[in-house]
């Protein structure tokens, strides 16, 4: 079955650098890979997704790219403020005939230094 | 909207007791998902479902832990008997189409502590 692995398991930088988290996945059929955002304390929401024709996507500072032939995905913030520091989750899902899965990465934590 | 809902928030239970958690998805959302989140095991999906049907519960720990949706705007995760490494966060999400390839809205999770 799928497999994702997220790396670094914790993350510090300063404030106004820049942040690269990164994903492997196992199951060549895999075509979506959404990033969540938990806060502590919170529910993970949504920040960026990419589908599997597409290379690279933007939302201003979050930017997502995506290696299909190594299976791989990274998530970049730039210019990290405060409000960056939470724990980041990479997901891969396959859409099998009725089916689909989706499966979590470990989860990053990102702190960001004054 | 008001988002997913979940009840209750909180739960503290004794080992033995029977514990139902609910959720309530987005309207018109299709797609229904019961994750647990721990430390240790990180956040694994249990079971989701497509109007109403179990699609895939393969993630479900064991035989203690069943869930329904008996109509399009309620579903409840039960286990019986609970176990204190049942404790965790439970969260419900939804989304609109495409089971796990479309965006899911989570609920704010249901944190349950067995004694």
């Amino acid at each position: 079955g799928e497999n994702v692995e997220q790396h670094p398991s914790t993350l510090s930088v300063q404030e106004g650098d820049s942040a690269v988290i990164k994903c492997t996945y196992s199951d060549s059929a895999s075509n979506y890979f959404p990033w969540y955002k938990q806060e502590l304390g919170k529910r993970p929401q949504l920040i960026i997704d990419i589908r599997s024709n597409v290379g690279e996507k933007k939302d201003q500072r979050i930017a997502v790219t995506l290696n299909k032939t190594a299976k791989h995905f990274s998530l970049h913030i730039t210019e990290t403020q405060p409000e960056d520091s939470a724990v980041y989750f990479c997901a891969a899902s396959a859409l099998y005939s009725s089916a689909s899965k989706i499966i979590f990465g470990s989860g990053t934590r990102l702190s960001i230094r004054p | 909207d008001a988002g997913v809902i979940q009840s209750p928030r909180h739960e503290v239970t004794e080992m033995g007791q029977e514990v139902t958690l609910r959720c309530k998805p987005i309207s018109g959302h299709d797609y229904l998902f019961w994750y647990r989140q721990t430390m240790m095991r990180g956040l694994e999906l249990l079971i989701y479902f497509n109007n109403n049907v179990p699609i895939d519960d393969s993630g479900m720990p064991e035989d203690r832990f069943s869930a329904k949706m008996p109509n399009a705007s309620f579903s409840t995760l039960k286990i019986q008997p609970s176990e204190p490494r049942d404790s965790a966060v439970y969260f419900c999400a939804s989304s609109f189409t495409g089971g796990g390839t479309d965006t899911q809205y989570f609920g704010p999770g249901t944190r349950l502590t067995v004694l």
